[in-house]
Formats: C-alpha cells, structure tokens, sequence
C-alpha cells in the first residue's frame, strides 16, 4: 500500500541532544513538507521540499535542519538549539504543483525531558 | 502576518444539526487552492474537501461541501447531518500560486457534536 511513514511514533530525549524523526514516502511524490503541531497553534510548517536537493524554510525552521537526498525520504533533525522541542510533528507529501492535497503520516510524538 | 484565519476555537453542535465552520485567507495570488482537513483525537490528517479559486461551483463531497465566496476570501466547510464520529479538530489551509508548493494551516476549531 502507498502511504507516508513515520517512525518513531513516540520519542523520548534529554536536552541538549540532537534527534531525527524518519519521514518515507512510496507515493512517487516530489514535495515533502513537516509541520509541527502545539495545542492551540494549528500546524506552522518548518522546512518543505519540491524536488531532490532542494527545501525551503517554512514560517519556523529556526533550530530545525533537514536534508532531501532521496525522492522518497525527508528526515528532520531537531537540533539542540531548538528551545521548546517537545512537539507533535507531522511529515506529508504532494504531487508538486498543481493544487492537490498533501497526504499526512501518522507523527512522531517528540517529548524532550 | 496570519494567512488562514479560523476564529471558532472551539464548537459545541447537537448531533443531527448541520454546523458550518469559519474559514477566511489572505492572499493576492489570483491562482491558490483551499483545503479542509480532520484530525481526530488519533492524530491522523483526513483530507476532507478541495476549492480551487478558478472553480466555479463550491465543492462537495458526500456531507461536506465548501461555502467558497472569492470576494470576501471566505472558505467555510458545513458538514449536513452531523454524527458523533465528526467530534475533532479541523484545519483550514492554503496552497497559493503555481510555482511553489508551500501550503499552511489555519490554526483549527475543535469540533464536539452532542448526542
């Protein structure tokens, strides 16, 4: 079945670590995005990406850094510099543009203690 | 500055009530698309319903169907015939122009349907 995975679904730090949540998709999509998701705060995107090699920085890439070696796979990195990590984070994926939706993983729960 | 604007933080609907939910956006892109999606308490995102701005008719799919009014930068989802299954969050969001393929969320309305 064509899907978005995201592993882990849970995720436990200590601060001050650097951590990667895995995103793979086997739709044959280009774009790729991650959002993070706070009570009350909806979903703000932190990094996307319309082809291989190539991503932009959302409206929160701060402390965030991702990299798009393969068109199937979209890894984040939650760096050490990023102040409130603990976070709800989705991965999706699109048929680059034209106005279709983007399909969603599951999400990786992040809990930084 | 916000782009997709959902006021309703919160409703309470009784079941069997069709409900209506807020959205309006900001854009000068003459070309962009409207989303709506659930998320139930699982986390999940179900892609619910799409309006194109060039479309002429407000979308529908099964009970949901899209109040789009360009003028006004208004993209209301109303959902007929609510069930206890429709009590969760739902997302507003965007896809402007043709060249990039940035899309952003509104910041949701929790949704309670009452039996």
């Amino acid at each position: 079945d064509g899907g978005i995975t995201q592993s882990p679904k849970y995720l436990f730090r200590k601060e001050g670590q650097n951590v990667t949540l895995s995103c793979e998709q086997n739709l044959n999509h280009d774009a790729m995005y991650w959002y993070r998701q706070d009570p009350g705060q909806g979903l703000r995107l932190i990094y996307y990406s319309q082809i291989v090699n190539d991503f932009q920085k959302g409206d929160i890439a701060e402390g965030y850094s991702v990299s798009r070696e393969k068109k199937e796979s979209f890894p984040l990195t939650v760096t050490s510099a990023q102040k409130n990590p603990t976070a709800f984070y989705l991965c999706a994926s699109s048929i680059t543009l034209t106005r279709t939706e983007a399909f969603f993983g599951q999400g990786t729960r992040l809990t930084v203690v | 500055a916000q782009k997709i604007t959902q006021t309703q933080p919160g409703m309470f609907v009784q079941e069997k009530e069709a409900v209506t939910l807020d959205c309006t956006y900001d854009t000068s892109d003459p070309s962009y698309g409207l989303f709506w999606y659930k998320q139930p308490s699982s986390g999940e995102m179900i892609f619910l319903i799409y309006q194109g701005s060039y479309d002429q008719q407000n979308a529908t799919e099964g009970r949901y169907s899209l109040n789009f009014q360009k003028a006004r930068k208004s993209a209301n989802l109303v959902i007929s015939a609510s069930q206890l299954g429709d009590s969760a969050m739902y997302f507003c969001a965007m896809r402007e122009g043709d060249r990039d393929d940035k899309i952003i969320f509104g910041k949701g309305t929790r949704l309670h349907i009452l039996p």
